[in-house]
């Protein structure tokens, strides 16, 4: 069965020290993996997808298929970082439904 | 287009009460999902729409939940006889599929949801 599990509810960590957050998944097959992050009083929006490749808002994440991991890390951490992030997955096994974790709410102390 | 709407954005009913909720994804796009969010949780998967058609719905949903998206473009969420395990926020959200640009694909927006209260 499809699963997607973030371990830590809450993350706290002081300004500019490194943050990783983490996500395993369960799947079989070829996942998509997304961090959607939402912030205070706004709405879920995508962060960033593997496919992409690409840093967003200085934030990097590594599908690992053999740990079934997709961390999200940033080295440096930022006040305006601070948010509410949730890792997902979608594929063809899933018929194109997302599944989403618990989430983690990540405090970046000043 | 300012985005993914939903109405209302609040809702308190009895219980056995049935309620209505409305979602306007962004103009062009062809995908539409109903997820539920719960305190503590992520959101939950409900159903999608492709265009007008249901194509997928989750094994956990209700039969009191019903969806529709008959032209293809806004979509409402029907409960009914409400319970009070029914009391979460129900979000929608929108996607382009079938788009070259591999970033684009699938990318979902979401509206700022309902929060339903069920007394």
């Amino acid at each position: 069965a499809q699963r997607v599990t973030q371990p830590e509810k809450l993350l706290s960590v002081f300004k500019g020290a490194p943050v990783e957050l983490k996500c395993n998944y369960s799947y079989s097959g070829s996942p998509e993996l997304f961090w959607y992050v939402q912030y205070s009083r706004q709405r879920l929006q995508l962060l960033l997808r593997h496919i992409s490749r690409e840093s967003i808002k200085g934030f990097t994440a590594d599908l690992n298929k053999g740990e079934t991991s997709f961390h999200l890390k940033k080295p440096f951490a930022q006040e305006e970082d601070s948010a509410m992030y949730y890792c997902a997955l979608s594929g063809r096994n899933t018929g194109n439904q997302f599944y989403f974790g618990t989430g983690t709410s990540l405090t970046v102390i000043p | 287009d300012t985005g993914v709407s939903q109405d209302p954005r609040h809702k308190i009913t009895k219980r056995g009460q049935n309620v209505t909720f409305r979602c306007d994804p962004i103009s062009e796009h062809n995908r539409l999902y109903w997820y539920r969010q719960t305190l503590g949780q992520g959101p939950e998967f409900l159903t999608y729409f492709q265009n007008e058609a249901q194509l997928e719905k989750s094994r956990l949903l209700s039969d009191r939940f019903s969806a529709e998206r008959p032209k293809g473009s806004f979509s409402t969420l029907e409960i009914q006889r409400t319970e009070q395990g029914d009391s979460a926020m129900y979000l929608c959200a929108s996607s382009l599929a079938f788009t070259r640009d591999r970033d684009k694909y699938n990318e979902q927006f979401f509206g700022p949801g309902t929060r339903l209260t069920v007394l």
